[in-house]
């Protein structure tokens, strides 16, 4: 059984950029999450897919944006980007009602 | 506000020295409360979901405890392979989200 997979593992951009970040969901799962994991932080919700629709949105600002694809798979995408989104973003997968499982993140630093 | 506090924030133990983390919540209609253990540059990785007061759940060395208030991992006779940050979290009221902790940060010696 494949876990989650994201990609890319690492990225380095400067302010005002864009960035889009990919994750596979793990077979079967169609709920997808998304995380800001700051340095010493506990993640941080961002939003939630269920069946390619948002199903829950924290307090990001509405350059955090996302879609997810018919076989499940998910984009998170960060316009405008500011020194503060360097982080860790984690992308969790599951089924309703079950545990999220977390894959190991794309750390993306802001110059 | 749903909050969730952890403490303390790192720990360092002997191997073998068994002890406990702590996991306070407030939460609006606990859905469930689940522990995770994050190695450094990787996802956190699920060990336990709890989901009603007087709960228990073990797994090898740990065991999980839930109250109404709080929630335990006790850590018995702890190897170097258990060092790891430990992550709670809390899903609860008609959201699916999780709110976690900040973590405690476990540190066990040979």
């Amino acid at each position: 059984e494949t876990g989650v997979t994201q990609s890319p593992t690492h990225l380095i951009k400067t302010r005002g950029q864009q960035v889009t970040l990919r994750c596979s969901s793990q077979s079967g799962h169609n709920t997808v999450s998304w995380y800001q994991q700051a340095l010493g932080q506990g993640p941080q919700f961002i939003f939630q897919y269920y069946r390619e629709e948002e199903n829950g949105r924290g307090n990001f600002p509405p350059r955090f944006s996302g879609l997810q694809f018919p076989n499940y798979s998910s984009e998170l995408n960060v316009n405008a980007l500011e020194l503060d989104d360097s982080a860790l973003y984690l992308c969790a997968s599951s089924l309703p009602g079950q545990p999220q499982h977390f894959g190991d993140g794309t750390r993306l630093s802001i110059l | 506000e749903d909050q969730v506090t952890q403490s303390p924030e790192a720990l360092r133990l002997q191997e073998g020295e068994s002890s406990s983390l702590n996991c306070s919540y407030t939460v609006s209609g606990l859905r469930g409360l689940f522990w995770y253990r994050q190695d450094p540059g990787k996802g956190p990785e699920f060990l336990f979901t709890l989901y009603s007061a007087g709960e228990e759940k073990e797994k090898e060395r740990l065991k999980a405890t839930l109250t109404k208030k709080e929630s335990f991992l006790h850590i018995t006779a702890p190897k170097p392979e258990d060092s790891a940050t430990y992550l709670c979290a809390v899903q609860g009221g008609a959201t699916n989200k999780l709110i976690f902790g900040t973590g405690t940060l476990l540190a066990v010696q040979p």
